[in-house]
């Protein structure tokens, strides 16, 4: 079955860096495009990226734009996103999720359980 | 970018009785590109509804969406106890960048 399960959330300073993984089983992860959806505490859902299944397009939201990256190693079934220069703002717990269509950004049909990443001094 | 409102904020039902949630977005929304989540406290989405009318594998078909063009609607004929949750809707079908409404709470009432 589809297995998604993120990693590396923790707490960091404003400012500081923080890699995010995701650790995919379960289907052909070089087939499919890959999102990051994130959720601030309490708050609703917001996308904040996606690459294409094969690793060219990559899309962001623009409070992310030039901050984050997002990438993938099909070769270890990972996605990453890597964020930099991170604010409060970006407090919230980070999924990462499937998209289902080549034709990339679509919707979401698996998601993982989520890493919380904490921005604060 | 196209914003998504969701209405109501809440909404407070029995068991048994029809749920109607509405969707409305800002500007058309292309193809119909537009999908349904449920969320329960601490756990990821769940997906329900793609193209705005379709069910995704394994939804019971309770469960449905209608809707086009800048309104939107996830019905949920007969509630049951495992579906007061949070509903999202989301919009993949313009300007390549994804957004989600703000979400409707259905509490048992």
């Amino acid at each position: 079955q589809v297995q998604l399960v993120e990693s590396g959330g923790g707490v960091v300073q404003p400012g500081r860096s923080l890699r995010l993984s995701c650790a995919a089983s379960g289907f052909t992860f070089s087939s499919y495009p890959m999102h990051w959806v994130r959720q601030a505490p309490g708050k609703g859902l917001e996308w904040v990226a996606v690459i294409g299944y094969d690793g060219i397009i990559k899309l962001y939201t623009d409070s992310v734009k030039g901050r984050f990256t997002i990438s993938r190693d099909d070769s270890q079934n990972t996605l990453y996103l890597q964020m930099d220069s991170l604010r409060p703002e970006d407090t919230a717990l980070y999924y990462c999720a499937r998209d289902p269509l080549k034709g990339a950004p679509d919707y979401f049909d698996y998601w993982g359980q989520g890493t919380l990443v904490t921005v604060s001094s | 970018e196209i914003v998504l409102t969701q209405s109501p904020g809440t909404l407070s039902l029995s068991p048994g009785e029809r749920a109607t949630l509405s969707c409305r977005a800002s500007q058309s929304v292309s193809n119909n590109y537009l999908a349904w989540y449920q969320q329960k406290p601490g756990q990821a989405p769940r997906f329900l509804i793609y193209g705005a009318s379709s069910r995704a594998t394994g939804i019971p078909d309770r469960f449905s969406g209608s809707g086009s063009g800048t309104d939107f609607t996830l019905t949920i004929s007969r509630l049951e106890p495992e579906d007061f949750a949070v509903y999202y809707c989301q919009q993949y079908g313009t300007s390549r960048l994804i957004t989600f409404g703000q979400g409707t709470r259905l509490e048992i009432k």
